[in-house]
Parts: structure tokens; C-alpha cells; sequence
């Protein structure tokens, strides 16, 4: 079975501050990949980043950073002096390849983080 | 090209009625995923198709709900006598070769 617990419902914090986001993952896949999503509030899941299961190093893209540790089947998110234009639910998802499945993705409950000013 | 569309952005209906939406994909897509996505909870998966082809249902597709691709561009999910808990986001997302998926806006369904 597949599956992505992102264990923070909510998370607030004030403009500046470094905020990191969880995710843990289950997959008896090999090669799999994992994704990070932000859904604001209009509605639209807008795609963030992608990781391939046998690629660890991190990633930097501006105020934003990865961290894949498979040691731990973690993939969690930093933003680095957070803005308000951040607030927004982000998701994280799996997406196996193998086990039958064609390709559809795996969402964690999502977290719902707030920046206020 | 600017993106996956879907029509409607909302929908009010009476419980038993049905509904239709529909999903553009990107052009040069050819891979399609319908979602439903609850308030609170992540999306979750309902169909996919490749091209024209359904390749694969999730159990949660029961059979009031039917999607089709007939040309292997836009998409259309039905859903025959809809219920109460039928209320929900519907969101459609393609890609290509790459792995992402990109998400349309969705259609919000609110069953009365």
C-alpha cells in the first residue's frame, strides 16, 4: 500500500520567519516519486517540485528547499523567510511505479500554513 | 497554451439530478486524470486516461460516475442521480512524458 501522512493540519507563523513542512511516506516501490504541491486560495493545485526515489541530494530554489531522506521515507519543505503571498494548503504526494498503478498520485492531507504579517 | 481548463468552475444541483463536467487538457497532453478532492483532504484519484483510452478506475468511481475521452483532447465526467455526498471539488490534470501532473482549477459540485 501507498501513502503520504503529513502529520501538521495547521501551521502559523509571522512574515520572515523559516517554517518547514512534513511528509512521511509508505511504498514498497523501488522507484517511485514525490511530489510537493500548493493549493491557495482559488483552488488551483499549482506543482512545486518533483523528486525521483534515487535521486537524494537536496534542492534550493530561491527561498524554497527540499530535504529527501530515505533513511527516514521523509520529504520535507523549508521556506526560508516566509511571506504572506506563501500562505496556501500544500500538499505532498507519492507516485509509485509499479504495483498496477498508472501513474495517479498520492496525496497527503495536506497542510494548511498561514503568514501573517 | 495557458494551462488545464475545466467548465464549470461551480455547480448547483438537486440531489438525483445529473451532472456534467468537462476538462482541456494542455494540447500536447496525452495523459488526463480526473480527481475529487473534499474539504480537509488531499485530491483523490478517480480515473485516467491515455489518449482516448480509460486505462484505470478507482473503487470510489461507482457506476453513477462515467468519464470519457473520445478523441483523446477534452474529457467529461458524468455523474448519473447525484447524492448529497457526491458534493465536491472535481479536478482534472495531464501531462506528457514527465512525471507532474498539472491540475485545472476544478468544478466545486454542491448537491442540495
Amino acid at each position: 500500500a501507498q501513502k503520504v501522512t503529513q502529520a501538521q493540519t495547521e501551521i502559523s507563523v509571522v512574515e520572515k520567519e523559516d517554517v518547514t513542512l512534513d511528509c512521511v511516506y509508505e511504498t514498497r516501490d523501488t522507484t517511485y516519486y514525490l511530489f510537493w504541491y500548493k493549493q491557495p486560495p482559488s483552488g488551483e493545485l499549482v506543482f512545486l517540485i518533483r523528486r525521483n526515489s534515487f535521486d537524494e541530494q537536496n534542492e534550493i530554489s530561491g527561498r524554497y528547499s527540499w530535504n529527501f531522506q530515505k533513511s527516514t521515507s521523509s520529504f520535507n519543505f523549508t521556506i526560508t523567510a516566509s511571506q504572506v503571498v506563501d500562505s496556501a494548503v500544500y500538499f505532498c504526494a507519492l507516485k509509485g511505479i509499479h504495483g498496477g498503478s498508472q501513474g495517479n498520485l498520492i496525496f497527503g492531507k495536506g497542510t494548511k500554513l498561514s503568514v501573517k504579517p | 497554451d495557458t494551462g488545464v481548463s475545466q467548465n464549470p468552475r461551480h455547480k448547483i444541483t438537486k440531489r438525483g439530478q445529473n451532472v456534467t463536467f468537462r476538462c482541456d487538457p494542455i494540447s500536447e497532453h496525452n495523459r488526463l486524470y480526473w480527481y475529487r478532492q473534499t474539504l480537509g483532504q488531499g485530491p483523490e484519484f478517480l480515473t485516467y486516461f491515455q489518449n482516448e483510452a480509460q486505462l484505470e478506475k478507482s473503487r470510489l468511481l461507482s457506476d453513477r460516475f462515467s468519464a470519457e475521452r473520445p478523441k483523446g483532447s477534452f474529457s467529461t465526467l458524468e455523474i448519473q442521480r447525484t447524492e448529497q455526498g457526491d458534493s465536491a471539488m472535481y479536478l482534472c490534470a495531464s501531462r506528457s512524458q514527465v512525471e507532474e501532473q498539472y491540475f485545472g482549477p476544478g468544478t466545486r459540485l454542491t448537491v442540495t
